[in-house]
């Protein structure tokens, strides 16, 4: 069972540069997240979808855009990196009220 | 608006030493908890959820944790630690709003 695969697992983009990064899981839930894992700060929402169709702000989404593909996929957007970006990104999925699963994160480095 | 506190930051124990690590949560209805465990360079996995019954829960690995609604706490507890639980350890309420909520995490190092 692969769970929740986040694409890449490292990025490196200049300040100014695009990037999608993926996220697929093949559990079908109807709930997706992104988080972003700062030093001292935990996790933070950055966005998430209840269900196929739909996408909410979290608690810091200045900078980002997502895209809930389909049941599976759900990505997140970075249009004009900046460096305060620079943070470990988590996508993870589960069923209401249940426990979520997480992938194994994005690594990015913005200079 | 639902908020997590972990009053521990960075704990430094000895193997064998017991362990308890803070949680509070500020929700008055129903919840849901989680604890999550991170270990250096990996993802986040569940170490044990409370969402009924029983208030002392055990988890993977020799956890366990107490929902204790009147203080609004669920802490994490485990009577020895070992090197090996070395991580970054998150508390997660959920009230089945939106997505779950974490603390700021507690680091747990293990010395041999």
């Amino acid at each position: 069972n692969a769970g929740v695969t986040q694409t890449p697992k490292f990025q490196v983009l200049k300040t100014g540069q695009s990037m999608t990064l993926q996220c697929a899981q093949d559990m079908n839930h109807n709930s997706m997240y992104w988080y972003r894992q700062d030093p001292g700060m935990g996790l933070r929402l950055i966005y998430y979808s209840a269900s196929e169709g739909t996408t909410d702000k979290g608690e810091v989404p200045n900078g980002y855009n997502v895209s809930r593909l389909n049941k599976r996929e759900f990505s997140l957007r970075l249009e004009s990196a900046a460096p305060s970006q620079t943070s470990v990104y988590f996508c993870a999925s589960s069923e209401q009220n249940t426990e979520a699963f997480f992938g194994q994160g994005t690594r990015l480095t913005v200079v | 608006a639902q908020s997590v506190s972990q009053h521990n930051h960075h704990v430094i124990l000895s193997e064998a030493a017991s362990l308890e690590l803070g949680c509070n949560y500020s929700y008055g209805g129903t919840v849901n908890l989680f604890w999550y465990v991170q270990y250096p360079g990996q993802h986040l996995q569940l170490l044990l959820k409370y969402f009924s019954g029983d208030p002392l829960v055990k988890g993977i690995k020799g956890f366990e944790a107490e929902f204790i609604k009147s203080k609004f706490s669920f802490n994490l507890r485990k009577p020895s630690v070992q090197w090996s639980d070395t991580a970054e350890y998150f508390c997660a309420p959920n009230t089945g709003r939106r997505a779950l909520t974490f603390g700021s995490g507690t680091r747990l190092q293990v010395q041999p």
